[in-house]
């Protein structure tokens, strides 16, 4: 089964806030991602949190992470129709010094005019 | 624009061939990983290569196969290809092996589609 979990869509208005949620189940993550995935294109790191960390803001991008819940967040303030992509939400192999993530499913992020 | 570099773009074969996909990674990075993106399985981890050496290995069949080469790049060879390895592969590179910090930059993708 999927042991990072993201809901699959989610539609805003162009200048609204978007909030993509992501579950993770490992503890031991140490540092947590947000890339995003446009049509026909790679994926694009957007930001990283360390799971010391509560809380990373990057301009327009907001993330909050509630260890104890073991929940992750990405805020897009002033959301652009630019905006609309694919989400993936990464955790970093559990307790290793190897490198692989683990992703989820992705969010399928609209943004209306 | 990441740095890290794929070839091809896209390609299109038929079930039983054997194709060869080819990453670059960023300059000066000594990690190589590749990951399968498809409609039922998501993005999954296929294997690492560190300094050309496999570092780890994760949900990759016995028909693929991978190498990196002393110039760095890396090469996934995919045979006696199915219908079902339709897919995207994508392909990473970071600085170090993997550890706390080191982070993963993606290259474009090479789109196979199995006829």
């Amino acid at each position: 089964g999927e042991d990072v979990e993201q809901s699959l869509f989610l539609s805003v208005r162009e200048g609204d806030s978007s909030v993509i949620n992501c579950t993770y189940t490992d503890s031991s993550s140490t540092y947590l991602y947000w890339y995003k995935q446009e049509p026909g294109a790679g994926l694009q790191l957007l930001t990283y949190i360390f799971s010391n960390m509560d809380m990373k803001q990057d301009q327009r991008l907001t993330v909050l992470l509630n260890k104890k819940d073991k929940h992750l967040s990405l805020r897009i303030a002033d959301t652009q129709t630019g905006d609309s992509a694919i989400y993936f939400c990464a955790e970093k192999d559990r307790g290793s010094t190897l490198g692989r993530l683990y992703f989820g499913r992705g969010t399928q992020l609209t943004v209306w005019p | 624009d990441s740095g890290v570099t794929q070839t091809p773009k896209h390609l299109i074969t038929a079930t039983g061939q054997r194709v060869t996909l080819r990453c670059s990674p960023r300059s000066g990075d000594l990690s190589v990983y590749w990951y399968q993106q498809s409609l039922d399985q998501g993005l999954q981890f296929l294997i690492q290569y560190y300094n050309g050496e496999e570092r780890a290995k994760g949900n990759i069949l016995e028909r693929f196969s991978a190498q990196q080469f002393p110039d760095l790049h890396s090469e996934l060879n995919l045979s006696s290809l199915e219908l079902g390895d339709s897919a995207l592969y994508f392909c990473a590179s970071s600085a170090q092996a993997g550890a706390v910090g080191d982070t993963q930059y993606f290259g474009p993708g090479t789109r196979l589609t199995v006829l």
